[in-house]
C-alpha cells in the first residue's frame, strides 16, 4: 500500500525554468514532510522539509508547498540548473515515536542545457 | 565531519549465504533506521535503532532478517539464507536525538545481489 505517491516517474526542463515535482499522500496522519535528491550510486541527500503547520517553506531556489486539504505537495525548483539533475523522493512522516519515513517512488529531474 | 558510512558498497552472495552490512551513523547521532530500496521502488523502512534498543521493526520481513545497534560499534543488518528477491539496495540513515529527528541522513547504500 504506497502512502506517498509520486505519479511522474520523470520530469524534462530547460536550463533556467522552473521544475515543479508533485507528491500526493494518502494518511491524513502525516504531519512533516520532507524532498530528498539522490544521484546514482549515492544516498538520498535532505533538500527541504515542511511541518504541516504552515503551506509553504522556502530555502533559496527551492521551495514546498503543502495543500493539506488535497493532500498534495509540490516543489519548486527556480531557475533550475542542470547539477539539478537527478532522482527527486518525496517522503513523509506521522507523530509516532518511530519517525520513521514513508517515501514515494521517485521523480527523476532532467535539466537541459 | 563524517557523514553515515555503510560497508560493504557492494556485497555479493550466493543463495543461502548470509548477508552482513554495516552502518555508522554520523558523529553525535544515536538513532539510526535501515531502508531497503527495490529496482524502480521508493525507499522501504524497514527498522528503527537506539543504541541496544530496537524501538520499531514494523517492516522487517519476519523471518531471516535481523538488526542490531550495539552499545560499540555501527550497526548491523543481517539477512540469513539470502534468495534473489533480497537483491537490493540497502541504505541507513541516521538523525540526532531530540528535535528535528524527522531529517534522517543517508548512506550511500549497500547494494546487495544474490547470485
Amino acid at each position: 500500500d504506497q502512502q506517498v505517491k509520486q505519479n511522474s516517474p520523470s520530469l524534462s526542463v530547460q536550463e533556467g525554468r522552473i521544475s515543479i515535482l508533485n507528491c500526493d499522500y494518502t494518511n491524513s496522519m502525516f504531519d512533516y514532510f520532507l524532498w530528498y535528491k539522490k544521484y546514482p550510486a549515492e544516498g538520498p541527500t535532505f533538500l527541504i522539509s515542511i511541518s504541516s503547520i504552515k503551506d509553504k517553506n522556502e530555502d533559496g531556489r527551492f521551495t514546498v508547498f503543502l495543500n493539506k486539504s488535497a493532500k498534495h505537495l509540490s516543489l519548486h525548483i527556480v531557475p533550475s540548473q542542470p547539477g539539478d539533475s537527478a532522482v527527486y523522493f518525496c517522503a513523509a512522516s506521522a507523530q509516532t515515536g518511530a519517525n520513521n519515513l514513508f517515501f514515494g517512488t521517485g521523480t527523476r529531474l532532467t535539466v537541459i542545457p | 565531519n563524517a557523514g553515515v558510512m555503510q560497508n560493504p558498497r557492494h556485497l555479493v552472495r550466493r543463495r543461502g549465504q548470509e548477508a552482513r552490512l554495516r552502518c555508522s551513523p554520523m558523529k553525535g547521532h544515536s538513532h539510526v533506521y535501515w531502508y531497503r530500496q527495490l529496482p524502480e521502488e521508493g525507499l522501504k523502512f524497514m527498522v528503527y535503532l537506539q543504541k541496544e534498543n530496537i524501538i520499531d521493526e514494523s517492516g522487517m520481513p519476519k523471518e531471516r532478517f535481523s538488526a542490531e545497534f550495539p552499545k560499540e560499534g555501527p550497526s548491523i543488518l543481517r539477512i540469513q539464507q539470502v534468495v534473489r528477491g533480497d537483491s537490493a539496495a540497502y541504505f541507513c540513515a541516521s538523525s540526532p536525538s531530540g528535535t528535528n529527528s524527522y531529517e534522517q541522513y543517508f548512506g550511500p547504500g549497500t547494494r546487495l545481489t544474490v547470485t
